[in-house]
């Protein structure tokens, strides 16, 4: 079966913009969650959501914010773009969450701002 | 704030040495998750371990969870080229999210 799919794959944006990731799961899976990666703070929880409501969020500024539609789709926006805002933006999906089941990753959206 | 130590940060070897990881928190985890990710590519699940004391094995890779769910361990026995790549322990708490260590960077030289 398919996997966990991000668009766009790379992404650049300049200062002050905004920019919308998408990400489709896994056909069945029906939570998603978006991760921040960069090589100095590692992989950072940024929110999740099942069922189309967001159960958990980290400890990112308001400028951050998802949604998931019905279908699982999950889409993450970050508005103001600042410079530090530059990673690899991963998704993960999972038929539900805490169940030690692990997550499936997609490949991640690069996003560079210039 | 729950928090994972993973070391060492980086490890270089030869083909055919033994190694561990290790990683450590004061936090109680539900589940200790291993990943493995390559350059450009997204973490990919190698075992899940849930209760205290498990030790699971994958071929050359053999994964333990701490008696007490705080900690776990890596071990890779006579390492090949290709088990190069980032190692991360991820722990699932009570918030339901993953909490990531900051990753090994593992060289397996031939």
């Amino acid at each position: 079966k398919a996997g966990v799919t991000q668009t766009p794959r790379y992404l650049i944006k300049t200062r002050g913009q905004q920019v919308t990731l998408s990400c489709s799961p896994i056909s069945g899976h029906r939570s998603v969650s978006w991760y921040q990666q960069t090589p100095g703070q590692g992989l950072q929880f940024l929110f999740e959501y099942f069922s189309e409501t967001q159960r958990n969020k980290g400890n990112f500024p308001g400028r951050f914010s998802g949604r998931q539609f019905s279908n699982s789709r999950s889409e993450m926006n970050v508005s103001t773009l600042e410079l530090g805002d530059s990673a690899l933006y991963l998704c993960a999906s999972s038929p539900i969450p805490g169940q030690g089941r692990g997550y499936t990753f997609g490949s991640g959206t690069r996003l560079t701002v210039v | 704030t729950q928090l994972l130590e993973q070391s060492p940060q980086f490890l270089s070897i030869q083909e055919g040495e033994n190694l561990t990881v290790y990683c450590n928190s004061s936090s109680v985890f539900s589940s200790l998750q291993w990943y493995r990710q390559e350059p450009g590519e997204g973490p990919v699940l190698l075992v899940t371990v849930v209760t205290g004391g498990e030790v699971k094995k994958l071929k050359r890779l053999t994964f333990q969870f701490g008696d007490a769910r705080k900690d776990s361990s890596l071990h890779i026995t006579a390492a090949q080229p290709g088990d190069t790549g980032l190692y991360l322990c991820a722990g699932e708490g009570g918030a339901q999210k993953l909490v990531f260590g900051q990753g090994t960077r593992l060289t397996i030289n031939p």
